[in-house]
């Protein structure tokens, strides 16, 4: 089973702050989806990635899979951005191939 | 386009108590998934579905069950609720196990 790690559990920044997410994962894997969960507890899917970077708004997504792992960014951050990032890594093998991080708990203050 | 639906999106039972979450998607996709969500964990998969008439156990299934009469509906049932059952349910839906996942707004179930 696949151990999806994600660091910080909780941050905190002020508006204008450069923000980084990280992912990290044990097993090797076919893609990594970054989702966000809205206060109002909704959940939307932010990206998917299996090499590379994406990049949507300001909103940026990086993998190393030689490394295990996979960063999030947010430029320019304002406080619309507070919610909670979930990394998922998909192992493949299947539809419940899919394993979840806790989540990090993002606050942007005015 | 509504995506995908969840209902009811609050529910408080006592313990033994039945109830049926339903879940229902107008993207034509082939899986969908349940999950539940519980403090200081990541989501949890429950059942899963890869197309109509067809169910799996996912991670954590006892106490649950699962139909997929239509391709469009998926639903989750809990025929004698218990209160390690208190959670968040989401229901998501994909068109194949490596898409981007569409996930329901989730229900809040209480079991007393």
């Amino acid at each position: 089973k696949n151990e999806v790690e994600q660091s910080p559990q909780n941050l905190t920044a002020q508006e204008g702050e450069f923000i980084t997410i990280n992912c990290s994962y044990s097993v090797g894997i076919s893609a990594l989806h970054w989702l966000q969960q809205h206060p109002g507890g909704g959940i939307v899917s932010l990206f998917m990635l299996s090499s590379g970077k994406k990049k949507h708004g300001r909103l940026i997504a990086t993998i190393n899979i030689q490394e295990k792992h996979s960063s999030l960014h947010i430029t320019a951050s304002h406080p619309r951005d507070s919610a909670v990032y979930i990394c998922a890594a998909y192992s493949g093998g299947g539809a419940d191939g899919l394993t979840f991080g806790k989540g990090t708990h993002l606050i942007i203050q005015p | 386009n509504a995506g995908v639906t969840q209902t009811p999106k609050f529910r408080v039972l006592k313990t033994g108590q039945s109830m049926t979450l339903l879940c229902a998607q107008d993207m034509n996709h082939e899986y969908m998934y349940w999950y539940r969500q519980d403090p200081g964990m990541g989501l949890r998969l429950i059942h899963y579905s890869v197309g109509e008439g067809t169910t799996a156990k996912g991670e954590v299934p006892d106490g649950y069950n699962v139909s997929r009469l239509k391709k469009q509906n998926f639903l989750l049932g809990l025929e004698s609720a218990a209160p390690s059952q208190t959670s968040v349910y989401f229901c998501a839906s994909a068109g194949t196990g490596y898409s981007p996942l569409h996930f329901g707004n989730g229900t809040r179930l209480t079991v007393t």
